[in-house]
């Protein structure tokens, strides 16, 4: 069945750090490939997502891009803030069931 | 924008009792979703439902129901409740076929 592996955490940068958090999945065909956001004391909220191979997803300075050969969804962004302390989750979905597979999700604290 | 509301953001309650958890979202969609998120485990998915009146199970189902009379209301319920059930709770929409959910803000329940 599908799965989606997130590197483990918690992660801790100083604002203005380069990050970097490791997806990889594991899903016959093609699936569509999300990265959701959850604020303290808040529900999830989508921060990117790609449908297809190579395509790249990107939001609030975000970037992640779809690699089929290496089954990856890789978060990216060259600068953080304090503002992006969250907890950080990769998921797998498909169209027929609507339905989406979640990594365990992995704490970012961005300290000033 | 897509507005899912959950009826309580904390909730206790007692060993044994029934637990109703509400789920109300405004934007006509036709999938509703119930997980629970619980550290080191990511999001797991209870139930969900693609239509009035039908359900189905998902990953971790024992111990709970659903139900769902009306498109925009979708409901959990604990038969009787259990400290092991003490968790965070969060509901979710989509469009039929369509991977992106929108969630709502979750209920954390503390079950004594």
């Amino acid at each position: 069945g599908d799965s989606v592996t997130q590197m483990e955490g918690p992660v801790t940068l100083s604002e203005e750090a380069f990050l970097t958090i490791n997806c990889t999945y594991t899903a016959t065909g093609y699936p569509s490939l999300f990265w959701y956001v959850q604020y303290p004391g808040e529900g999830l909220q989508l921060l990117l997502k790609a449908t297809k191979a190579d395509d790249k997803g990107s939001n609030k300075g975000f970037e992640a891009t779809y690699r089929k050969e290496t089954t990856s969804f890789h978060l990216e962004k060259g600068s953080v803030q304090v503002s992006d302390s969250a907890v950080y989750f990769c998921a797998l979905g498909r169209r027929a069931n609507s339905k989406l597979t979640f990594g365990k999700g992995i704490t970012l604290s961005v300290r000033p | 924008d897509v507005k899912v509301t959950q009826s309580s953001r904390y909730l206790v309650k007692r060993t044994g009792e029934k637990v109703f958890l509400e789920c109300v979202q405004d934007m006509d969609h036709e999938n509703m979703f119930w997980y629970r998120q619980d550290p080191g485990l990511g999001l797991r998915l209870i139930y969900f439902s693609y239509d009035v009146k039908m359900k189905e199970k998902g990953d971790i189902p024992e111990g709970y129901s659903v139900s769902r009379e009306k498109k925009e209301r979708f409901s959990l319920i604990l038969e009787s409740a259990s400290t092991n059930q003490t968790s965070m709770y969060l509901c979710a929409s989509s469009l039929n076929q369509r991977n992106e959910q929108f969630f709502g803000p979750g209920t954390r329940l503390t079950v004594l």
